[in-house]
């Protein structure tokens, strides 16, 4: 069964400075990664998604995500943090595009 | 965008009673899931569901669940007899299911049991 660690329950970062989110992964075969974002009182927001190919995947709002299969990790990056960056984070994995597992979700605060 | 619409965004019920979410999907999507979230923590798994047919469930998702796909645009989550537990948001989402595609989730049902 495919499972999801996310280590940090919050992570604060100031505004204009680099940020990541950590995400390591267990599951058979290849795997499909994502990450959602969450903003008060709303739905998950795809942002980005490995699948194939380039290790480095770029999504919405400048986020971008390393794929390291030796390390399983799946981190979210971004090279300067902005206030309106603040939300739940959460990565998740899936088999083959179904049956999606999410990890707890981490806490970003952007600080003024 | 297209959008996974969910009905109502809260709902308050007594314990016992049964209570019934609503979802609509995006048209041209093969796979339904519902996931919930109690008090903005992690996102929990329920179900997933394809071709009328449930194909994976969680440990929650016991003999109090339902879904139904009872019209070919609805997708509904039954819950028979409320518990306090129960109380959590509700996140309806949905895929085409090709190998590559993400989920695309609903705003959520705010389920407060009393």
């Amino acid at each position: 069964a495919q499972s999801v660690a996310q280590p940090e329950d919050q992570v604060n970062v100031a505004e204009g400075n680099p940020l990541t989110v950590k995400c390591t992964y267990s599951v058979s075969g290849n795997p499909y990664l994502f990450w959602y974002v969450q903003y008060p009182n709303r739905g998950l927001q795809f942002l980005l998604k490995y699948i194939t190919g380039d290790n480095l995947v770029k999504g919405s709002y400048g986020f971008e995500a390393e794929f390291n299969k030796s390390q399983t990790s799946f981190h979210l990056k971004k090279p300067s943090a902005l206030v309106s960056d603040s939300a739940l984070y959460f990565c998740a994995v899936s088999r083959r595009g179904q049956n999606f597992v999410f990890g707890p979700g981490t806490r970003l605060s952007v600080l003024p | 965008e297209p959008e996974v619409t969910q009905t109502p965004s809260h709902q308050v019920t007594q314990m016992g009673q049964e209570v019934i979410l609503r979802c609509v999907p995006i048209s041209n999507h093969l796979y339904f899931y519902w996931y919930r979230q109690i008090l903005g923590q992690k996102v929990e798994f329920l179900v997933s569901f394809y071709n009328n047919e449930i194909s994976e469930k969680s440990e929650i998702f016991d003999d109090q669940f339902s879904v139904e796909r009872p019209d070919g645009s609805n997708f509904t989550l039954k819950i028979r007899s409320t518990k306090l537990e129960d109380s959590a948001m509700y996140f309806c989402a949905s895929s085409a299911g090709t190998v590559d595609e993400k989920l695309f989730f609903g705003s959520g049902t705010q389920l407060s049991v009393l």
